[in-house]
């Protein structure tokens, strides 16, 4: 089945600075890949996502990036802002449902310094 | 808006007590999910739901039960609690798009 691995478990930056957060899948089947923020407190929440056919995808200051040869995809917040801070979770899975589970990562734990 | 919520915020329960976390949606949405949440270990699935009255284990299924009786209600049984089990339980929907909505969670404590 399916293994998701993300890096690092935490990242702290100063604000204005990027934030990269790198998952790793093992299905070469999972073609759609979601990334949640979860602020302290508070429920996960879809903050973007990304599915095979394309390489790259952004809305304002957050983008991620799939490179399916290497079985990775990555997350990247520019001018980073205190309201960043949260654990941020990447995710895989087949669509069309082969399975209806969606596999998450271990989460990453990002703090955005003033 | 999609609405999911979740009967408690916090529980506190003793070893070997039966205990219930119930979740609702008002979306309409076929399947639901829940899991639990502990630091460095991320979400973990329990058990889903692909449409009333069926379920599914997921990966950490045991010690735990579930039924779904109506659409819009799936509840988490924890027959005999124990300390182990203490952790965040998030209930979740999926929507047409594939996106996975959650409820606030419930933080379990089993003394």
């Amino acid at each position: 089945g399916e293994n998701v691995e993300q890096h690092p478990s935490t990242l702290s930056v100063q604000e204005g600075d990027s934030a990269v957060i790198k998952c790793t899948y093992s299905d070469s089947a999972s073609n759609y890949f979601p990334w949640y923020k979860q602020e302290l407190g508070k429920r996960p929440q879809l903050i973007i996502d990304i599915r095979s056919n394309v390489g790259e995808k952004k809305d304002q200051r957050i983008a991620v990036t799939l490179n399916k040869t290497a079985k990775h995809f990555s997350l990247h917040i520019t001018e980073t802002q205190p309201e960043d801070s949260a654990v941020y979770f990447c995710a895989a899975k087949q669509i069309p449902d082969s399975s209806y589970k969606l596999i998450f990562g271990s989460g990453t734990r990002l703090l955005v310094r003033p | 808006d999609v609405k999911v919520t979740q009967s408690s915020r916090y529980l506190v329960k003793r070893t070997g007590e039966k205990v219930f976390l119930e979740c609702v949606q008002d979306m309409d949405h076929e399947n639901m999910f829940w899991y639990r949440q502990d630091p460095g270990l991320g979400l973990r699935l329990i058990y889903f739901s692909y449409d009333v009255k069926m379920k599914e284990k997921g990966d950490i299924p045991e010690g735990y039960s579930v039924s779904r009786e109506k659409k819009e209600r799936f509840s988490l049984i924890l027959e005999s609690a124990s300390t182990n089990q203490t952790s965040m339980y998030l209930c979740a929907t999926r929507g047409l798009a594939h996106e996975q909505f959650f409820g606030p969670g419930t933080r379990l404590t089993v003394l």
